[in-house]
């Protein structure tokens, strides 16, 4: 069954541009009807959608991000990616990568193990 | 943007039922999705378009949905029920939106 997993630099500086990759197994990223999605969560506190994309290239985000947040996705190599700019200490979190189904009423059915990121000097 | 409001928490005694609410304008309009997510794990998919059940998720588990309030009821509620539980909808404003969480606590 398709499997997530995360992967990037676990700190970054303030200011600096946080950056991970999501790679899709056990099955391909372009095939079904689904969008690859970003969510994080800080240590004791809730989920925090970030964004997503299909495999199309569209992409919807965070209205409270999307100043900061680009996400991209290379089916070549099975993956999908996470930008976010001008980081500061509050977006230190969990991340994690996610699949949904492409339609209102389906949930994300798959998640990756999360990777955490710290905003430190 | 779309707010979803849950309950800090909720506690149940083994055996009993628990139901975690999740209120938003008008979302019985809407298809609500359910996650559980235990300490240290991913959250997981229990409930997705309001009362369905993913594959390998116990029968205990249902959802309802109408006008402004969400139900996640849990039927027999065993230990390692205990966990995080989130609502989540699509919103055209605000695309995915997640509810605060529930935590529930088996006495």
């Amino acid at each position: 069954q398709v499997q997530l997993q995360e992967s990037g630099p676990g700190l970054v500086k303030p200011s600096q541009t946080l950056s991970l990759t999501c790679t899709v197994s056990g099955g391909s990223i372009s095939s079904g009807s689904y969008y690859w999605s970003w969510i994080r969560q800080p240590a004791g506190k809730g989920l925090e959608w970030i964004g997503r994309i299909y495999t199309s290239g569209s992409t919807n985000y965070n209205p409270s991000l999307k100043s900061r947040v680009t996400i991209s996705v290379d089916t070549s190599k099975n993956q999908f990616s996470l930008k976010l700019s001008s980081v500061t200490a509050a977006d230190t979190a969990v991340y994690y990568c996610a699949r949904g189904g492409d339609s209102s009423s389906y949930g994300m059915d798959v998640w990756g193990q999360g990777t955490t990121v710290t905003v430190s000097s | 943007s779309y707010v979803l409001t849950q309950p800090p928490s909720v506690s149940v005694a083994p055996g009993k039922t628990a139901r975690i609410t999740c209120g938003g304008n008008n979302i019985g309009s809407k298809s609500v999705h359910w996650y559980q997510q235990k300490p240290g794990q991913a959250p997981v998919l229990v409930i997705y378009y309001d009362s369905d059940r993913p594959s390998g998720i116990p029968e205990r588990f249902s959802g309802s949905n109408s006008g402004n309030t969400a139900t996640l009821t849990i039927s027999r509620v065993e230990a390692g029920d205990e966990a995080d539980y989130y609502c989540q909808v699509w919103d055209s404003s605000s695309d995915v939106v997640f509810g605060g969480g529930t935590k529930l606590t088996v006495l």
